[in-house]
């Protein structure tokens, strides 16, 4: 069974430093892209960041709002995704997802942790 | 605003068909696969088709999508009350080097 699982969130203060968990297991950790995602309160889905496979070098991604102050990291003998997030905004509270993605048949974020909340006040 | 821009509502009775569009541009949805989730917030989304029309083993049949030049629509038949949630699509911009999501849009069964 194909399991995410993500930690870490809490409430901390503006400008601010907090890092994110996502334990998987159920499948070959090192085959696949991982991501983060988030839904703010009474906003939609937005995707943070992308951790590619070791065939392509684990190479990252982020979305413009993040960018120089999240970073995307991974440890395959741990099978677990990472997001450090620095200098937090009151704007980056949300409720954020660990999500995997099988490149092979473009199958992007089909299966998804339950989320672990963070609150930026 | 959404570079991707969805419907904010749509709305049906049991066991209609309702459909949801996604408007992009050249350099996502003309270029990529769009992908459709469900969201219920509290919960963990749902990828209901990848690749513009591939439907994942156990969601049902009644989930459709279709892709066209720079848009996409999800079409939802023999619409049920456990229907009612948000829907997103998604697609990779090559522009942008990021995935984009819909602003959303939320079903509600009459």
């Amino acid at each position: 069974e194909v399991r995410l699982v993500e930690s870490g969130g809490g409430l901390v203060q503006p400008g601010g430093s907090l890092r994110l968990s996502c334990v998987v297991s159920g499948f070959i950790f090192s085959d696949y892209y991982v991501d983060w995602l988030r839904r703010a309160p009474g906003k939609g889905l937005e995707w943070i960041g992308r951790s590619r496979n070791r065939a392509r070098g684990y190479s990252t991604n982020y979305a413009a709002s993040v960018k120089g102050r999240f970073t995307v990291s991974r440890d395959d003998s741990r099978n677990s995704l990472y997001l450090q997030m620095n200098n937090l905004k009151t704007e980056d509270s949300a409720m954020y997802y660990c999500a995997r993605t099988d490149i092979n048949i473009f199958k992007d974020f089909d299966f998804w942790g339950q989320g672990t909340l963070v609150t930026v006040s | 605003q959404s570079v991707l821009t969805q419907p904010p509502s749509a709305s049906g009775t049991p066991g209609q068909r309702v459909i949801i569009s996604c408007s992009g541009s050249s350099s996502n949805i003309g270029a990529q696969g769009v992908n459709w989730y469900q969201h219920l917030p509290g919960t963990a989304p749902k990828l209901l088709i990848y690749h513009n029309d591939q439907r994942p083993s156990g969601v049902p049949d009644r989930f459709s999508a279709s892709k066209s030049g720079t848009s996409a629509s999800l079409a939802i038949s023999g619409l049920r009350s456990e229907d009612e949630t948000d829907y997103y699509c998604a697609v990779w911009d090559g522009n942008v080097g990021g995935f984009l999501f819909g602003g959303g849009t939320k079903l509600t069964v009459l």
